[in-house]
């Protein structure tokens, strides 16, 4: 069945420093590929999000890269804040309309 | 995100009992999906309505059912509570099912004692 992995499943990192989260997934017929962030508590957020026509998205210090061929998707967080300490999800919307989320990454940041 | 809203906010129920979850969409969007995450792991996928039609479901048993209805508001019922159902239920809206982008309100967190 349709399936998105995430890793690492906690990542901590000196403030300043960039953080990369990875996700593979199984449905070859995914075409879009949010990432969210939820803090304690909070609903999940949108930061960013990209589509299977394109391979690479920038908004400021956040990036996202897609390997169509590999089935693999990567978050980039650079020049890292505390305020970026959060669980961040990845998902991929499936075939079937669905949008599977990976098990989250729990990032922090270290001052 | 704003704009989604769930209700009740947190709810306590008892093993055999049926509860009911509401949400009401940013306005404008007619697509609501409904997630169940548990506590340290993803949001899971549940249903996905549009235009008062079922779109998609996940795998989730039978005591799951929701509807939408015409302001496209929707509900989300549970019965035969077990103690397994304890969860955040989290609320998405999107313009439609084929605007991919969706907005979660902030969850009912329901406790099954």
């Amino acid at each position: 069945g349709e399936n998105v992995e995430q890793h690492p499943s906690t990542l901590s990192v000196q403030e300043g420093d960039s953080a990369v989260i990875k996700c593979t997934y199984s449905d070859s017929a995914s075409n879009y590929f949010p990432w969210y962030k939820q803090e304690l508590g909070k609903r999940p957020q949108l930061i960013i999000d990209i589509r299977s026509n394109v391979g690479e998205k920038k908004d400021q210090r956040i990036a996202v890269t897609l390997n169509k061929t590999a089935k693999h998707f990567s978050l980039h967080i650079t020049e890292t804040q505390p305020e970026d300490s959060a669980v961040y999800f990845c998902a991929a919307r499936s075939s079937a309309s669905k949008i599977i989320f990976g098990s989250g990454t729990r990032l922090s940041i270290r001052p | 995100d704003a704009g989604v809203t769930q209700s009740p906010t947190h709810l306590i129920k008892t093993r055999g009992q049926h509860v009911t979850l509401r949400c009401s969409p940013i306005s404008g969007h007619k697509s609501v999906s409904w997630y169940q995450q548990v506590l340290g792991q993803g949001p899971q996928f549940i249903f996905q309505y549009y235009e008062k039609e079922e779109r998609g479901r996940g795998n989730f048993p039978d005591r799951f059912s929701a509807r939408q209805f015409p302001n496209y508001s929707s509900e989300l019922n549970v019965n035969a509570l077990l103690l397994g159902d304890s969860a955040l239920y989290l609320c998405a809206s999107s313009l439609d099912t084929g605007t991919d982008t969706q907005y979660f309100g902030p969850g009912t967190r329901l406790t099954v004692l």
